[in-house]
């Protein structure tokens, strides 16, 4: 199984900061990674696809990059309503695989 | 609009059955693969299972196979996981996923989820 490695794990930032939170796949994946955000007993929501296409009614603040093995994904302006766990996921590979997932907090 | 809710979720002892089901609404059901993924509390997203728009080609991951089957209804509209020999460690929240059309394996929309809870 390809195995995703976030970090960091959890972070605090203040609102309007920018917040980056990076995912390392074991092997290259090419492009196929999307971001997930979770909210607090909520179920998952697809934020990215396809390492840097922003899914419809997404707020452009949210952005992702990368391809092979590193990506990144970014909140431009951290706002308060951005607080949840963010998890990366691959799809290159049976079985698809998730990170650990980021927490993000607001300081 | 697309609408995914799961049920069947509950109590039981280890080594007993249930069987979840997912009504879809809101899109061609038969047109999508549908997966299910799972979250232990507290924990991340490890996802299940998915089958194929006919129900013809399916996977399970390693952790679940051999004890849960996916199914499907196309004509309720309807998913399902059968799981047998339950285990404390299939303790989770159990959540059913569509993905865009000719995708397999990437999740854009999901439903609220049931909670399934293995324990003597």
């Amino acid at each position: 199984d390809i195995q995703m490695t976030q970090s960091p794990s959890s972070l605090s930032a203040s609102v309007g900061d920018r917040v980056t939170i990076t995912c390392q796949a074991s092997q290259d994946i090419s492009n196929y990674l999307n971001w997930y955000q979770q909210k607090p007993g909520k179920a998952p929501k697809l934020l990215i696809y396809d390492a840097s296409n922003l899914e419809t009614g997404v707020p452009s603040r949210f952005s992702g990059s990368g391809s092979g093995t590193d990506f990144t994904f970014t909140i431009s302006s951290l706002q308060p309503e951005d607080i949840a766990t963010y998890y990366c996921q691959q799809y290159d590979n049976l079985p698809p695989t998730f990170g650990q997932g980021t927490k993000v907090e607001i300081k | 609009q697309v609408q995914l809710v799961e049920s069947g979720g509950g109590l039981v002892k280890p080594g007993g059955s249930l069987r979840l089901s997912c009504a879809a609404s809101g899109f061609t059901f038969s047109d999508y693969y549908m997966s299910w993924i799972r979250q232990a509390p507290g924990k991340g997203l490890e996802w299940v299972s998915y089958i194929s728009s006919s129900g013809s080609t399916i996977y399970y991951a390693d952790s679940v196979k051999g004890r849960f089957t996916i199914s499907r209804d196309n004509a309720k509209n309807s998913l399902y996981l059968q799981m047998n020999s339950l285990r404390a460690e299939d303790t989770a929240v159990y959540y059913c996923a569509r993905p865009p059309l000719r995708e397999k394996e990437y999740f854009q929309h999901w439903g609220q989820g049931t909670l399934v809870t293995v324990s003597s």
